[in-house]
């Protein structure tokens, strides 16, 4: 089964740096893979998604930008961070094993920015 | 767009009792998925019950069951014999069959357990 992880786990920063967040995936090939962001107590908002590697779709107009160098490797980044980027930001992945597949997701990062 | 909606922010409950959550959703497309996700203090996401809209008998996973009427756009969720571990924020979201495979999510539900 897959594994996703992502670092770092909490982050402080503050308004104007730069940020990446990482993700990487185990246990599977050409997943697609997902960015979402959740606000303190609402639901997840679809960031950026892509379907392989060099391939990223942004659903939201925004401060942050996603690239994929690697297969299973998805960096979410920024560069000059917004008090608004503060949030839950949480990687997902998906195998098209046909379309049955689930979406699993990693740990999440806790960022904010001050 | 595809939209989903949980008009209940808070729920509560009796251990050992059974508690329902509603959701609604909103879309065109006739083939699609949904799914409810716990997420406990940890803030992991956890899969509890997927529905595929093509089928008509209503998923269950052990104490976890839904009610999904199709032509409404429901699809509730109900918890029986509700354990303290239960207790979480717990999220509706809608899977196109098509495209990227994106998922849309409700605001949330938090449930509280009580002993």
């Amino acid at each position: 089964s897959q594994t996703i992880h992502q670092w770092p786990a909490t982050l402080v920063q503050p308004v104007g740096s730069p940020l990446s967040l990482e993700c990487t995936v185990e246990g599977t090939s050409n997943p697609n893979l997902y960015w979402y962001r959740q606000a303190a107590g609402r639901g997840l908002q679809l960031l950026f998604y892509s379907v392989g590697i060099g391939q990223i779709s942004s659903e939201v107009p925004q401060n942050l930008s996603a690239s994929r160098p690697q297969d299973r490797q998805f960096i979410l980044s920024s560069k000059k961070l917004l008090l608004s980027d503060s949030g839950f930001y949480l990687c997902a992945c998906q195998t098209l094993n046909g379309l049955a597949s689930e979406q699993y997701f990693g740990p999440g990062t806790r960022l904010t920015v001050t | 767009a595809q939209t989903v909606t949980q008009s209940q922010p808070e729920m509560s409950v009796q251990e050992a009792e059974t508690v329902t959550l509603s959701c609604t959703y909103d879309t065109s497309e006739s083939d699609y998925y949904l799914f409810w996700y716990k997420q406990p203090p940890s803030r992991q996401m956890i899969l509890v019950i997927r529905q595929e809209a093509y089928k008509q008998q209503n998923a269950t996973e052990n104490r976890f069951s839904v009610n999904f009427q199709k032509a409404a756009k429901s699809f509730s969720l109900k918890i029986s014999d509700s354990q303290l571990g239960d207790a979480a924020m717990y999220f509706c979201a809608y899977r196109s069959a098509e495209g990227a495979q994106k998922l849309v999510f409700g605001q949330g539900t938090r449930l509280t357990i009580n002993p």
